[in-house]
């Protein structure tokens, strides 16, 4: 079992639609990443989370550490959202700061 | 800022031959890493460094060696290439409790 698990693998809207990506993880953490990447593949850092919720845009991210559970969202989601949205965990401050990843869910947004 | 800095962008290597992939950063982050990521698969970490002159085996370091003699570059370097060594990779920075910068990635083909 993957120390961090993403659900769906794959998700397709149509645009307009709330989207909701999860994550969970098996292990202590210190943060959890939301990270988007483009097709053409150029990662980029969306969130870092260790506690309650974050906004930007119509990006929301949410974490519950005690059900070592975090969420993100889409509101009003468009075509320009098509990406892979990917789970990180950092699991302490002495492990050299790395990030433990998700598989990454593959999201498709129809116009 | 230029970020994090990665040559080649992509790169076609015969089966034994040997290459470095080029991570440079001017952000003066202490912490850098170096990834892979395979089709379906999550980023693997294969070296990172905490700092100049330091530097440590991630998850999947066989077949691969770094060198960290400035704050700036952290190169990777590929001895007797294998055909298990097709993928794209990744080199982040970080300042250590922060989000992450990655570079825009290396495809490399092993033949």
């Amino acid at each position: 079992k993957n120390e961090v698990e993403q659900s769906p693998q794959n998700l397709t809207a149509q645009e307009g639609e709330f989207i909701t990506i999860n994550c969970s993880y098996s292990v202590g953490i210190s943060a959890l990443h939301w990270l988007q990447q483009h097709p053409g593949g150029g990662i980029v850092s969306l969130f870092m989370l260790s506690s309650g919720k974050k906004k930007h845009g119509r990006l929301i991210a949410t974490i519950n550490i005690q059900e070592k559970h975090s969420s993100l969202h889409i509101t009003a989601s468009h075509p320009r959202d098509s990406a892979v949205y990917i789970c990180a965990v950092r699991s302490g401050e002495t492990s050299g700061s790395r990030l433990t990843f998700g598989e990454g869910t593959q999201l498709t947004v129809n116009p | 800022n230029a970020g994090v800095t990665q040559t080649p962008k992509f790169r076609i290597l015969k089966i034994g031959q040997s290459m470095t992939l080029q991570c440079t950063q001017d952000m003066n982050h202490n912490y850098m890493y170096w990834y892979r990521q395979d089709p379906g698969m999550g980023l693997k970490l294969i070296y990172y460094s905490v700092g100049a002159g330091i530097t440590d085996k991630g998850e999947v370091p066989n077949g691969y060696n770094v060198s960290r003699s400035t704050t700036e570059d952290f190169p990777l370097r590929l001895e007797l290439a294998a055909p298990s060594q097709t993928s794209v990779y990744f080199c982040a920075s970080s300042p250590g409790t922060r989000g992450y910068t990655f570079g825009s990635g290396t495809r490399l083909t092993v033949v």
